[in-house]
């Protein structure tokens, strides 16, 4: 079975602080998903990367930057948190190339709360 | 561009009743559809998915939905409901063969069972 672990399920920060999500998936995937999650809105994607150093904005990438030095891991870092950044954040993890389904591996969630 | 519409954030039903959660999907190629599940404090996990072939897919739990592109549908349904369906239910859609790799989600529909 696909594993996709995230560093903290519950995170409370302060305003301006520096905060660093991290997601490690164990199924050698290539393509790795952050998304955040806010009620009556589903899941927006934030960042995703396609592999190791690769990155491209999703449609809510401000506030937020990544960094991916190895397959397995995918940090999401909020530069200077505010309060609008509290919400849920899911992590997602896929098998890249033509004939795969596009299936999404997700992890547990981290709940951030920004005071 | 992709879009997914959720008709219902939430739904209730009581137990055994037939659930039916509504899903439309707008997409300039044929796409690749799933539902996906989130149960209290959890990360999303799959239920089924549609890629090509037979229309009418089968899933965990009972579930199955069925693709229909003349009205660019792909609704979830399940015979009897019963109380451990109480969860939040995500339809998503990606186009395949694409630069984009990631899904679009609908807004959810929040499932309650009554007893």
């Amino acid at each position: 079975d696909v594993k996709v672990t995230q560093s903290s399920r519950y995170l409370v920060k302060r305003t301006g602080e520096k905060v660093f999500l991290e997601c490690v998936q164990d199924m050698d995937h290539e393509n790795m998903f952050w998304y955040r999650q806010d009620p009556g809105l589903g899941l927006r994607l934030i960042y995703f990367s396609y592999d190791v150093k690769m990155k491209e904005k999703g449609d809510i990438p401000e506030g937020y930057s990544v960094s991916r030095e190895k397959k397995e891991r995918f940090s999401l870092i909020l530069e200077s948190a505010s309060t609008n950044q509290t919400s849920m954040y899911l992590c997602a993890s896929r098998l890249s190339g033509r004939g795969t389904s596009n299936e999404q591996f997700f992890g547990p969630g981290t709940r951030l709360t920004v005071l | 561009a992709q879009s997914v519409t959720q008709l219902g954030s939430h739904v209730s039903v009581s137990e055994g009743a037939l659930v039916l959660l509504r899903c439309n999907y707008s997409s300039s190629v044929p796409p690749y559809l799933f539902w996906y599940v989130q149960y209290p404090n959890q990360g999303l996990q799959l239920l089924l998915k549609y890629t090509t072939g037979a229309t009418l897919v089968k899933g965990i739990n009972g579930f199955e939905a069925e693709f229909k592109k003349s009205e660019t549908s792909f609704h979830l349904t399940k015979p009897s409901a019963h109380m451990s369906d109480a969860a939040e239910y995500f339809c998503a859609v990606s186009e395949p063969y694409t630069g984009r790799r990631a899904l679009t989600f609908g807004s959810g529909t929040r499932l309650q069972v009554q007893p």
